[in-house]
């Protein structure tokens, strides 16, 4: 049973599109993340919800909105993609605000 | 200067070797010390977790922090060529939920 999944697991776009990842939780978890992962494997924490709340939101581009429509789902959406986007895309989850994180396996981003 | 250091590597041992692996950091607020290993192209799992100094041993694992140093270290003993991967250190202020830091990670490569 896959405990945090993500789709797709890869996603090749052309610049300028607008696109959106999917993160599903089946831990029963209150709290979820997305990193980026550069490719020098540098993992960024760039939003996290807390039972569908915003708790976290480092300093990223407008670009990227997040949206927890419950506490077990958290997609995020890119507009206008960059070059500069490409990476891997990371959710995670935790039990609560204070528990240890469980990372998915990741989206694979290529913007051409 | 980044807030958590790690050498990337890789570093290569022979199959029953120990793998020494460390971070160093410099932010004095954080107090909660994570390794995760990360195979390639699959998302980071966590292997060990410990709060503020002191060791703390699992299986073939050992991890230790000195904050006086700002210095972590993971000792993997008797190692297996299972045992290649990434090795990412993370690290955080608060409780093991909120924003973490994370090293470069170390690639390891045991060899048999």
């Amino acid at each position: 049973d896959t405990a945090v999944s993500q789709t797709p697991k890869y996603l090749v776009t052309q610049m300028g599109n607008d696109k959106s990842i999917k993160c599903e939780q089946n831990l029963g978890h209150d709290t979820m993340y997305w990193y980026k992962q550069d490719s020098k494997k540098f993992l960024k924490i760039m939003f996290s919800y807390n039972n569908k709340e915003l708790i976290i939101n480092e300093t990223v581009p407008n670009r990227f909105s997040p949206k927890s429509p419950d506490k077990a789902h958290l997609n995020l959406h890119i507009n206008s993609l960059e070059l500069g986007d490409s990476a891997v895309y990371f959710c995670a989850s935790s039990p609560t605000r204070a528990g240890t994180q469980y990372f998915g396996p990741g989206t694979r981003l290529l913007v051409l | 200067q980044k807030e958590v250091e790690q050498d990337p590597g890789p570093l290569s041992v022979p199959e029953g070797a120990i793998v020494s692996l460390n971070c160093t950091y410099s932010n004095s607020a954080f107090q909660y010390f994570m390794w995760y290993r990360q195979y390639s192209r699959k998302g980071p799992e966590l292997l060990m977790y410990t709060y503020s100094s002191g060791n703390k041993e699992d299986g073939r694992f050992t991890a230790q922090v000195d904050k006086s140093s700002k210095y972590i270290s993971l000792f993997i003993r008797d190692s297996q060529p299972s045992d290649s991967a990434t090795y990412l250190c993370a690290m955080s202020a608060g409780a093991a939920g909120n924003k973490l830091t994370f090293g470069g990670g170390t690639r390891v490569l045991v060899k048999p």
